[in-house]
């Protein structure tokens, strides 16, 4: 199966302070990744869908200013937390879309954000 | 508007025996479904997935699930549980084949425990 990649896999940070969280597709290219936060024994919830060359649509009530998303490349996106605080801490996942032969998503392995 | 709906937050069963995780949806088209297994801090891993065609779908490590579109089902099985099998499993929907031109929508995920 296909690889997807996410870095780094564990942060703590200042409160204040802005974190980025990358995720790679490694062996396929991806027009289309998308990034989940899952609290503590809790679903997925989608917060928005980044695209290849234009901006990430972003799901109701995430803040697309808190959440910046650039996804330069076709195997590259990045989530960038910025001025985190304690109640930002989650766990962090991405996915990507490999549009052959079906359109399958390949997760990454999640990054755990804690903001002191 | 898409939903899934599992039910049993937590299941508890000994090593050998059947493990049945229930999971309902709700789709106003024709739904993709998807079973999904994580491990502690890891992403997620698909199990198996039912696109068109058979409606028993046979996934990896001895899973299966049988998509009943009278009940709005697709329940997981596994006739005999292993130890190994202890994860979260989750139950998503998709109006796209491989998962979503717009993600995934979940389920809020099953404990699954195994007793030895």
């Amino acid at each position: 199966g296909a690889v997807v990649s996410q870095h780094p896999s564990r942060v703590i940070c200042k409160s204040g302070t802005s974190v980025k969280i990358e995720c790679r597709s490694l062996d396929f290219q991806a027009t289309t990744m998308f990034w989940y936060r899952q609290f503590p024994k809790q679903s997925l919830m989608l917060m928005a869908t980044s695209n290849e060359g234009s901006k990430a649509t972003y799901e109701q009530g995430v803040e697309k200013d808190k959440f910046l998303i650039n996804h330069a490349s076709l195997t590259l996106s990045t989530l960038t937390v910025t001025s985190a605080h304690p109640e930002d801490s989650s766990f962090y996942i991405c996915s990507a879309r490999k549009v052959l032969p079906d359109g399958e998503l390949f997760f990454g392995e999640g990054s755990r954000l804690t903001v002191l | 508007a898409q939903s899934v709906t599992q039910l049993g937050s937590h299941v508890s069963v000994s090593e050998g025996a059947l493990v049945l995780l229930r999971c309902n949806y709700s789709s106003s088209v024709p739904p993709y479904l998807f079973w999904y297994v994580q491990y502690p801090n890891q992403g997620l891993q698909l199990l198996l997935k039912y696109t068109t065609g058979a409606t028993l779908v046979k996934g990896i490590n001895g899973f299966e699930a049988e998509f009943k579109k009278s009940e709005t089902s697709f329940h997981l099985t596994k006739p005999s549980a292993h130890m190994s099998d202890a994860a979260e499993y989750f139950c998503a929907v998709s109006d796209f084949p491989g998962g979503g031109a717009d993600g995934l929508t979940f389920g809020k995920g099953t404990h699954l425990i195994i007793q030895p």
